[in-house]
C-alpha cells in the first residue's frame, strides 16, 4: 500500500536554528516525492520535488531509497517559514498525489 | 494564467441543504483533483479526472457526494444532503499530465450548521 508518514504534528524551533521535517514513505516502485507548503489560510504551494534536486527558500530534501525517506531540511529557520508542510508521493503512472498528515512548523523569534 | 479558480471561497449552509462547489482548472491541464482538508484527517483525495473522465473516486465518502467534469474547463463537487461532518476545506487542483506538478486552488471553506 502507498503511504506517506510525517511523524511530527508540530515542530517548534527558534529563529536561526536548523530544521528537519521528517517524511517516510511506503511504495514498492520508484515514487516521485514532493514537499508542499501551506501558509496560514492559503493554498498549498509546491516547495520542491525530488527530481529537481534544487533548493527553494533555503530548503532541501534528499530522497533516501534505502530508508524510504524524504526529509526536508533548512540550516537556519526564519520566522516566515512558519507554515504547514506536507510531504506527498506520486507513484508510477498514477495521476494523484498521496499526502502525509502534515507537520506544522512554528519558528519563534 | 490565473491559476486554479474555485468558488465559492466560503459557504455556510444548513444541514440538509445541497452544496455545489465549482472549479476551473488551469488551461491546458488534463488532470483535475478534488481534495478535502480537515484537522482530523488532513488532506484526502476525493476523486480525480483525466481528460474529463473520472479515474479514481474511491475517496468519495458516500453517495451524498458526487463530482462531474462536463468539459475541460469546469468541474463541480456536489454534496446532497449536507451534514455538519462535511465541514472542511475543499481544494481543487490540476496538472498537465501525471508526471507534472499539481497546482492547487485557494480552497472552498464549507461550514454546515
Amino acid at each position: 500500500a502507498q503511504r506517506v508518514t510525517q511523524p511530527e504534528k508540530l515542530l517548534s524551533v527558534f529563529k536561526g536554528a536548523p530544521v528537519e521535517l521528517k517524511c517516510n514513505y511506503s511504495y514498492s516502485g520508484s515514487p516521485e516525492l514532493f514537499w508542499y507548503v501551506q501558509y496560514s489560510r492559503q493554498r498549498l504551494q509546491l516547495l520542491l520535488r525530488h527530481i529537481s534536486r534544487e533548493s527553494i527558500k533555503g530548503f532541501t530534501a534528499d530522497l533516501n531509497k534505502g530508508e524510504t525517506s524524504f526529509h526536508l531540511k533548512k540550516p537556519f529557520a526564519q520566522e516566515e517559514d512558519s507554515a504547514m508542510y506536507y510531504c506527498a508521493l506520486r507513484g508510477g503512472s498514477q495521476g494523484n498525489l498521496i499526502f502525509g498528515k502534515g507537520t506544522k512548523l512554528s519558528v519563534k523569534p | 494564467d490565473a491559476g486554479v479558480i474555485q468558488s465559492p471561497r466560503h459557504e455556510v449552509t444548513e444541514m440538509g441543504q445541497e452544496v455545489t462547489l465549482r472549479c476551473k482548472p488551469i488551461s491546458g491541464h488534463d488532470y483535475l483533483f478534488w481534495y478535502r482538508q480537515t484537522m482530523m484527517r488532513g488532506l484526502e483525495l476525493l476523486i480525480y479526472f483525466n481528460n474529463n473522465v473520472p479515474i479514481d473516486d474511491s475517496g468519495m465518502p458516500e453517495d451524498r457526494f458526487s463530482a462531474k467534469m462536463p468539459n475541460a474547463s469546469f468541474s463541480t463537487l456536489k454534496i446532497q444532503p449536507s451534514e455538519p461532518r462535511d465541514s472542511a476545506v475543499y481544494f481543487c487542483a490540476s496538472s498537465r499530465s501525471s508526471g507534472n506538478t499539481i497546482y492547487f486552488g485557494e480552497g472552498s471553506w464549507l461550514t454546515v450548521v
